[in-house]
C-alpha cells in the first residue's frame, strides 16, 4: 500500500529552527509537496521538490531524496504565526497527490 | 468571485437526505478534485475531474458522485447521506494534473 508518515506533533520555541520530516512509501513518484494549514483553514502550496536536494524559500526550505523517500521541511526564524499544520503530499505515478496525516507544529514564546 | 469557493459553510444533516455541495473557481484551472479531511487522517481524495466533461474515482469515491458540465463547477452530491460521511469537504483545483493546487475554504458537514 502506500503510505506518508510524519510525527503528529511537534514544538519549538519562537526565533528557533525546526525540522519536521516525511517519509514515504508509494507507487511511483512524480513530486513531493508541503502545504501549510492554519487551524480551521484550507491548506496553502509552500514547496515542491521533484529532484533531489535542497529548494529554498524564504524562511522555508525543503528538501528531498528520493533513494531514501525521504523529505523534510526546514523553517527558520520561527514566528508565532508559524502554528499550524504542515502536510506533505506525494505524487503517485497516476498523478494523484497522496497525504500525510500532518504534523501539528507549536510555537512557544 | 476570487479564486476558489465553496457552499455552504457548514451543514447539519439528517442521515437519508440528499446533499449537493458546491464549489466554483474563476481561475480557469482544468483540473479539480474533492477531497474529505478527518482527524488524525490526511486528505482523502473522492473524486477528481482533469477537464470539463470527465470525472475520476479517488481513494474514497463510495456514496458520493460528482458532474463536470463546465470548467468553473464540480458539485459534490451524497445521494443518501451517512453519520460516517461527517467530515470536513475541501475542493481544490489546478492548472492541470500536475501542478500545485489551491483548495477551497471547505465544508464542515455532520450527518446525524
Amino acid at each position: 500500500g502506500q503510505n506518508i508518515d510524519q510525527p503528529t506533533e511537534m514544538t519549538a520555541t519562537e526565533g528557533a529552527i525546526v525540522q519536521i520530516n516525511c517519509t514515504y512509501q508509494t507507487s511511483g513518484f512524480n513530486g513531493l509537496f508541503w502545504y501549510q494549514q492554519h487551524a480551521g483553514e484550507a491548506p496553502t502550496f509552500l514547496s515542491y521538490n521533484v529532484l533531489d536536494g535542497l529548494e529554498e524559500k524564504g524562511r522555508f526550505s525543503s528538501f528531498l531524496s528520493r533513494s531514501k523517500g525521504y523529505s523534510y521541511l526546514l523553517l527558520k526564524e520561527l514566528q508565532m504565526k508559524d502554528s499550524a499544520s504542515y502536510l506533505c503530499a506525494v505524487r503517485d505515478s497516476n498523478y494523484q497527490l497522496i497525504w500525510g496525516a500532518g504534523t501539528k507544529l507549536i510555537i512557544k514564546p | 468571485i476570487a479564486g476558489i469557493t465553496q457552499a455552504p459553510t457548514s451543514q447539519i444533516l439528517a442521515a437519508g437526505r440528499r446533499m449537493t455541495l458546491r464549489c466554483t473557481q474563476d481561475m480557469r484551472h482544468n483540473a479539480m478534485y474533492w477531497y474529505r479531511q478527518d482527524l488524525g487522517l490526511g486528505l482523502r481524495l473522492i473524486h477528481y475531474s482533469n477537464t470539463a466533461g470527465t470525472t475520476g474515482k479517488g481513494e474514497v469515491p463510495d456514496g458520493y458522485s460528482v458532474s463536470r458540465a463546465n470548467t468553473d463547477d464540480f458539485p459534490l452530491t451524497l445521494a443518501s447521506a451517512v453519520p460516517s460521511q461527517t467530515s470536513v469537504y475541501f475542493c481544490a483545483s489546478s492548472v492541470a494534473g500536475n501542478n500545485e493546487q489551491f483548495f477551497g475554504p471547505g465544508t464542515r458537514l455532520t450527518v446525524l
